[in-house]
Formats: structure tokens, sequence, C-alpha cells
């Protein structure tokens, strides 16, 4: 099945610089990813959708990378602010099943120091 | 904006008790997930439910059970908890289960084990 590598586990940046996480995955047939943020004591949010054809997108503050060849996908906080402080997760849907066939990231605790 | 609503955020009992988490969506969405969260912030899926059709994480230990009254309601049941079981459990819902769907997922249920 789906193997999600989520790196680093943790990263400490300076407010105002850049933090920059990747997941790599196994399946080539993987379609649609997702990053997701979790504050302290909150929910998942979804921060972006990507579909496979799409290689940069992107969102306020943060840009999502796909690499299909090399099976990578990146998450790109530019201008880091303490709002940004948070667990991040991304995640892999094969072109098949259902969203149960979701496959998780470990997460990347994020820091943003003053 | 919560639309996955969780009840209790908390619960502490003690090893062989049975515990019971409920699980609500005001979203209309037609299926329900359990995640597990660990101490690690790693999210596992134990259950999906659609339509009545449950899809049990096959890793998922028999003490486990889901029970669903409508699509708007999938609570967990643990029959007699063990010291591993202490973790935040999420709900999360999609509108169709489909593999292209994003979740909106509630606060979750912290729960310890003593």
């Amino acid at each position: 099945g789906e193997q999600v590598e989520q790196r680093p586990p943790h990263l400490s940046v300076r407010e105002g610089d850049s933090a920059v996480i990747t997941c790599t995955y196994t399946d080539p047939n993987s379609y649609y990813f997702f990053w997701y943020k979790q504050e302290p004591g909150a929910s998942l949010q979804l921060l972006m959708k990507v579909f496979s054809s799409t290689e940069i997108n992107e969102g306020q503050g943060f840009t999502v990378l796909l690499n299909k060849k090399d099976k990578r996908l990146s998450l790109n906080l530019t201008a880091a602010h303490p709002g940004d402080s948070a667990a991040y997760f991304c995640a892999v849907s094969a072109g098949t099943g259902g969203a149960d066939r979701l496959t998780f990231g470990k997460g990347t605790q994020l820091i943003i120091q003053p | 904006e919560t639309a996955v609503f969780q009840t209790p955020n908390y619960h502490v009992t003690q090893v062989g008790n049975e515990v019971s988490f409920n699980c609500k969506q005001t979203l209309g969405h037609d299926t329900m997930y359990w995640y597990k969260q660990d101490s690690k912030k790693l999210l596992k899926i134990m259950f999906s439910y659609n339509n009545k059709q449950l899809i049990v994480n096959e890793t998922v230990p028999r003490r486990f059970s889901p029970q669903s009254s409508d699509k708007a309601h999938l609570n967990l049941r643990i029959k007699s908890v063990e010291p591993e079981d202490s973790a935040v459990y999420l709900c999360a819902s999609s509108p169709r289960g489909a593999f292209n769907e994003r979740l909106f997922f509630g606060h979750g249920t912290k729960l310890s084990v003593l």
C-alpha cells in the first residue's frame, strides 16, 4: 500500500523566514494531495487540495509544489509569522477507493520564533 | 467554523472500563470516519461509514466498535479500554466518501487510560 514519509518532524524558524516541509510517497497512481494544519487544541483544517496535474499551487502566504516524477510534495511557507505555528500534515489519496484510502504523513511540528 | 461536533473533549478512565464517544456532523455528508491520533500525532484511520456500509481498518482491535443511528451521527465505543488506547480520537466527515474529497474534522476527544 501507499507509504508517505514527511520531513522534518520538527522545524523551528524565525519570524519572516521561509519554512519548507516535504512529503514523499510511493504509489505512482496517487492523484490527490492535501495539506492540513492543526493548531494547538484545534481540529485539522484544510490548507490546500492539489490535483496531480498541477505542479505549482499558490495559497495565502504559501506555495505547494508537486513533483510527480520524484513523487514529492512540498509546502513552502514564505515569510513565516507566529500564526503559522502549528502541526502540518500531508495526505495522499490514490486514484481508487474512497477517502478511507487517504494516507497521512506523520506530521511536522512548526514553531515560529519571534 | 466547526461543523463536526465531538463530545466529550476529554475523558479519563481506568483499564477495563467501557467508554463511548459521540460525533455529529451538520454538513449533510454521507460519510463519516474515526481516526486515532497518538502521542506523536500520527493519524491512523479506524473506521469509515457510508450508507450503512462499514469499512474497518484491519489493525483496529475488536474492542472498538462504531455505532450509527443516522448518517449525521457516528459514535465510537470501546468495550474494555487498554493503556495503549490513550490517544486523541478524531471524527471526520466528507460529502460522499470519494477519494478526491477533503475531510472535515472535529476537535477530537482526548482519552487517558490510567
